[in-house]
């Protein structure tokens, strides 16, 4: 059974850090194409960042651009997120999400069930 | 960036209707397009792909159409299960990967 689970969450000051993971397992994880998807209280999906099976392709949301950092280990099947300089508008709800298949430009078929980010002073 | 606009951004249905989603691309998509489902303090749970392929293990009720820029989820008879948000989503033009704004079903 494909299962993602995310950790890290937690309130932080406005520009605090914070480094969420996502451990994955059910499935060959260093095959998979994964992201961070986001939800803001109340809000819809917002997508954040995306990183190749084999970390040579990586791409961020302009959201977050030169803030957050994607990263990955595939020997410990793990995710992460470092999340620098939050801000309020951060706030949300982030999960990590699997692709379909092997390339980049398909749905994301697996979801964690979420990790809550509160910036707040 | 490929904006997507779902409607209506809420519709009320009774148990055992036929409830029709639409979402729109603002540039072609072809039919790189998905559905999620997503009920209150769940994550988001994929329904279809390719427009129009059912994910393993969804209702044969819930059926997708349309291809380009105009798509369509419709939902044949709405079980109590159904009401939730439904989301759209291109992975056709990327970065970035675009969501609609959602659509919520609600009980009439």
């Amino acid at each position: 059974e494909v299962q993602l689970v995310e950790s890290g969450g937690g309130l932080v000051k406005p520009g605090g850090s914070l480094r969420l993971s996502c451990a994955a397992s059910g499935f060959t994880f260093s095959s998979y194409n994964m992201n961070w998807v986001r939800q803001a209280p109340g809000k819809g999906l917002e997508w954040v960042a995306s990183i190749s099976s084999t970390s040579s392709y990586i791409y961020y949301a302009d959201s977050v651009k030169g803030r957050f950092t994607i990263s990955r280990d595939n020997a410990k099947n793990s995710l992460y997120l470092q999340m620098n300089s939050l801000r309020a508008e951060d706030t949300a709800v982030y999960y990590c999400a699997r692709v379909s298949g092997q390339l980049l430009s398909r749905d994301f078929d697996y979801w964690g069930q979420g990790s809550l980010v509160t910036v707040s002073s | 960036e490929i904006v997507m606009t779902q409607s209506p951004a809420t519709l009320s249905v009774s148990p055992g209707e036929r409830a029709t989603l639409s979402c729109r691309a603002s540039q072609s998509v072809s039919n790189n397009l998905a559905w999620y489902q997503q009920k209150a303090g769940q994550a988001p749970r994929l329904l279809i792909f390719g427009a129009s392929t059912r994910a393993t293990g969804i209702p044969a009720r819930f059926s997708g159409s349309g291809s380009g820029t105009d798509f369509t989820l419709t939902i044949s008879s709405l079980q109590s299960e159904d009401f939730a948000v439904y989301y759209c989503q291109q992975y056709n033009n990327w970065p970035p990967w675009t969501f609609g704004q959602g659509t919520k079903v609600e009980i009439k």
